[in-house]
């Protein structure tokens, strides 16, 4: 089955520095790649997503890249701010399956003012 | 509108208890699904549902674990004799189509168990 790796478990930056967040799955069927936030205690939201059509998709701040051929996707955020404190969470989703997702372990970014 | 609702937000049970979580999805919503979060962990997928339909259950960790959506809308994930490895927040999350098209989901705030 499909399998996500998440880098780095934490990751701590200085505000207004950028952040990178990396994430490679196995399977290639896999379509579907989105990121969500998660604050402490809180309900994991999503903050981007992108489909295996396109290579990014960027949304003010936050932007995601996607390489097919290497299975992996990438978020960066930039401008970081201490509200960009918290968990954040990669997944994959297959294509022609009901559409449930495999998360990585998550990445706790910190940013410190 | 609303979001994702689920109830309660925290339970705690001794081991042996049976216990039963509660989701409300996004009125319309087709698809349901059930997660499993570890402290610590990425959220892990327990089972499906679209509509009324129990599409795949292959995430439940043991015949122990029951879901239902009788009527397409409200689910309930039931534990009977809670053991202590069941300790940990269980998400729900919906997303408005069938399956075989991804889809945004959607989640509520999760109910945390904890199981003494």
């Amino acid at each position: 089955g499909e399998n996500v790796e998440q880098h780095p478990s934490t990751l701590s930056v200085q505000e207004g520095d950028s952040a990178v967040i990396k994430c490679t799955y196995s399977d290639s069927a896999s379509n579907y790649f989105p990121w969500y936030k998660q604050e402490l205690g809180k309900r994991p939201q999503l903050i981007i997503d992108i489909r295996s059509n396109v290579g990014e998709k960027k949304d003010q701040r936050i932007a995601v890249t996607l390489n097919k051929t290497a299975k992996h996707f990438s978020l960066h955020i930039t401008e970081t701010q201490p509200e960009d404190s918290a968990v954040y969470f990669c997944a994959a989703s297959i294509r022609g399956s009901q559409g449930n997702l495999i998360f990585g372990k998550g990445t706790k970014l910190s940013v410190k003012p | 509108g609303a979001g994702v609702s689920q109830s309660p937000r925290y339970k705690v049970a001794k081991r042996g208890q049976d216990v039963a979580l509660r989701c409300d999805p996004i009125s319309g919503h087709v698809s349901l699904f059930w997660y499993q979060q570890a402290l610590g962990q990425g959220p892990e997928f327990l089972t499906y549902f679209q509509n009324e339909a129990q599409l795949d259950k292959s995430g439940l960790p043991s015949d122990r674990f029951f879901a239902e959506r009788p009527e397409g809308s409200v689910s309930t994930l039931k534990i009977q004799r809670t053991q202590q490895e069941d300790s940990a927040v269980y998400l729900c999350a919906s997303s408005p189509l069938a399956g075989g098209r991804t889809d945004t989901q959607y989640f509520g705030p999760g109910t945390r168990l904890t199981v003494l």
